[in-house]
């Protein structure tokens, strides 16, 4: 079974452009999740999408936002890029509430 | 709120050694889970343990052990006979209030095993 896929692996932006990230789930899980992870701040939770509805949200601005599609697939978008929004953005897949998340390898931006 | 405790930033032993990582979760609710997740320089986090707020049974898996005390909000993590290859950083999770998808991350112990 094919793990939780994001791409691009890397990207490199600069200050005030915007960004998609993709994230593909496992298959059969219904729930996405993503994270921020800096060196400053550690891993911090984003959104978590079920169902193509937000049900939760983390402590981030407006300029990030997010979708999940029918096929559950979910992407992130981050809008008018900060030099502080240069981190490891995770994506994690769970089929329900109770399973433990399953992550994938990251997309690393660099805002520059 | 939450807060995950990892008070070890930084531990390094020589390999075959055991090496226990501490952990401490608060919380006011009485049902929660907590996690282990590993982070080897490839990025992915990796799952290790799920652990709910009832269960205070020690685990073993292999070379590793877990270990939660409820009263003391405490969830360790023992690896024995170490090995290179568990060099990663270890994150410790909790999550409160029913909702396994929101974690609050503790902030990493970085596990250096030396041959």
């Amino acid at each position: 079974k094919a793990g939780v896929t994001q791409t691009p692996r890397y990207l490199i932006k600069t200050r005030g452009q915007q960004v998609t990230l993709s994230c593909s789930p496992i298959s059969g899980h219904r729930s996405v999740s993503w994270y921020q992870q800096t060196p400053g701040q550690g891993l911090q939770f984003l959104f978590e999408y079920f169902s193509e509805t937000q049900r939760n949200k983390g402590n981030f601005p407006g300029r990030f936002s997010g979708r999940q599609f029918s096929n559950s697939r979910s992407e992130m978008n981050v809008s008018t890029l900060e030099l502080g929004d240069s981190a490891l953005y995770l994506c994690a897949s769970s089929p329900t509430l109770g399973s433990p998340l399953h992550f994938g390898n990251g997309t690393r931006l660099t805002v520059t | 709120a939450q807060k995950v405790t990892q008070a070890q930033t930084e531990i390094s032993v020589v390999e075959k050694e055991d090496v226990t990582l501490d952990c401490v979760y608060e919380t006011r609710d009485t049902t929660y889970y907590l996690f282990w997740y590993k982070q080897p320089p490839s990025g992915e986090l990796v799952f290790l343990i799920r652990r709910n707020s009832f269960d205070e049974q020690n685990e073993i898996s292999g070379r590793y052990s877990w270990n939660f005390q409820k009263s003391t909000s405490s969830f360790n993590f023992t690896i024995t006979a170490s090995q290179v290859v568990d060099s990663a950083v270890y994150f410790c999770a909790g999550n409160s209030g029913g909702s396994n998808y929101k974690l609050t991350f503790g902030k990493g112990t970085l596990l250096t095993v030396n041959p």
